[in-house]
Formats: C-alpha cells, sequence, structure tokens
C-alpha cells in the first residue's frame, strides 16, 4: 500500500523549532518530487516547499523562506522538515505529499494524514 | 508567485449538476488539478491534467479549462460529495505546484 505518515508535530514556543518527518512506504521513494503543505485550523491550504527527487532542487514559500529547511534521505524513504524561529501563524496541520508529473500534468497524487504544529506560550 | 481564485461556497441539489470555478493567469499556461477535503480528512485528488481521475474517484467527476478558467464538474452530486473543494496549479516560474486556491465549500442540499 502506497503510504505517507507524517511525525513529529506538537506544541512549540514562539522562536522554537520543530522537526518534522515524512515516512514513506509502498512506493520507489527516490524517484519523486515531496511537497510540504500546510493548513492553519479553519483556513486552506497553503504549499510550504518541495524538494526534488535528488534533492537537486528545493522551493519555498515565501512566508517560510530563511526560516524552514526542507530534505530528504532516500536511502530512509523519509521527508523532513526543520522548522526555525516558529511564530503562531506557523500553527497548522502539516501534510507530506508525493507529487507526481506527467508529460502534460502535475499534482500532489498522495497525502499523508498529517501532523499537527502549535506554536504558543 | 501568482493567485487562484475560488467561490468561497456552492451549492447543489441532490442529483443534479454543479460546476466549481477557478481562476488565475497560471491557468492559461498550465492545468489545474482538483482536490476534496472532507472534515477532518487529508485532501484527496480527484482530477488532474486535462481531464485525468485517479483511480477510485468516481467517473461524475471531470474537468476542464478555458483561458484562465479551470472548471471541476459534478454531474448527479451525491450527499458523499459534501466536502471542500480546492484547485491548484504551478507558479508563474514554473517551479512548482506552489499555487493553491481558496477553497469552495459545496453543500448538498
Amino acid at each position: 500500500e502506497v503510504q505517507l505518515v507524517e511525525s513529529g508535530g506538537g506544541l512549540v514556543k514562539p522562536g522554537g523549532s520543530l522537526r518534522l518527518s515524512c515516512a514513506a512506504s509502498g512506493f520507489t521513494f527516490s524517484s519523486y518530487s515531496m511537497n510540504w503543505v500546510r493548513q492553519a485550523p479553519g483556513k486552506g491550504l497553503e504549499w510550504v516547499s518541495s524538494i526534488s527527487s535528488s534533492s537537486s532542487y528545493i522551493y519555498y514559500a515565501d512566508s517560510v523562506k530563511g526560516r524552514f529547511t526542507i530534505s530528504r534521505d532516500n536511502a530512509k524513504n523519509s521527508l523532513y522538515l526543520q522548522m526555525n524561529s516558529l511564530r503562531a501563524e506557523d500553527t497548522a496541520v502539516y501534510y507530506c505529499a508525493r507529487e507526481v508529473v506527467g508529460a502534460k500534468y502535475d499534482a500532489f497524487d498522495i497525502w499523508g494524514q498529517g501532523t499537527m504544529v502549535t506554536v504558543s506560550s | 508567485s501568482s493567485e487562484l481564485t475560488q467561490d468561497p461556497a456552492v451549492s447543489v441539489a441532490l442529483g443534479q449538476t454543479v460546476r466549481i470555478t477557478c481562476q488565475g493567469d497560471s491557468l492559461r499556461s498550465y492545468y489545474a488539478s482538483w482536490y476534496q477535503q472532507k472534515p477532518g480528512q487529508a485532501p484527496v485528488l480527484v482530477i488532474y491534467g486535462k481531464n485525468n481521475r485517479p483511480s477510485g474517484i468516481p467517473d461524475r467527476f471531470s474537468g476542464s479549462s478555458s483561458g484562465n478558467t479551470a472548471s471541476l464538474t459534478i454531474t448527479g452530486a451525491q450527499a458523499e460529495d459534501e466536502a471542500d473543494y480546492y484547485c491548484n496549479s504551478r507558479d508563474s516560474s514554473g517551479n512548482h505546484l506552489g499555487v493553491f486556491g481558496g477553497g469552495t465549500k459545496l453543500t448538498v442540499l
């Protein structure tokens, strides 16, 4: 079964750090670009960051640039998001998502169940 | 970056047809993908590319595009289709799938 499982969420104080993990199974992890997408309580989806299959290309949303770092370990079938200098507005459910790319399409075809990050004093 | 605009809420009578739209300049160059999200659940891909459905998605879901507007059509809406729907596309640079619409809350009456 193709699956993504996030972990590492929790309660953290403003200015603190947290590292999220996403464990992939059921597919060749090293062949796919991966992404983090978040959703603040009661709000819509917000793309956070993407990383190509070999980590050659990395992109961030302006809202997290300079504070968050995406990485992956293809040997461990794992995706990570290091979050530093956290702010209240970073409070959200964080999803990892697999990106599928074709000749004329691309999409997030597999999503994890999400992990909640709460930034509060 | 770029933006995608969706109507916040749409309603449809049970068994009728509903169209959910998404507007944005990036849609002139890139196809939108569409996601269904029910309360407390992760998003699910329902349409991608020109009009492709992942395995397991009912054929009452279809997609289309014209100019700067992408549309998701549900033909014969069912009660279980009540959910939030989000469109997504590449940003203006084309480097990543970094743009989501604000979402449309679909109510099935």
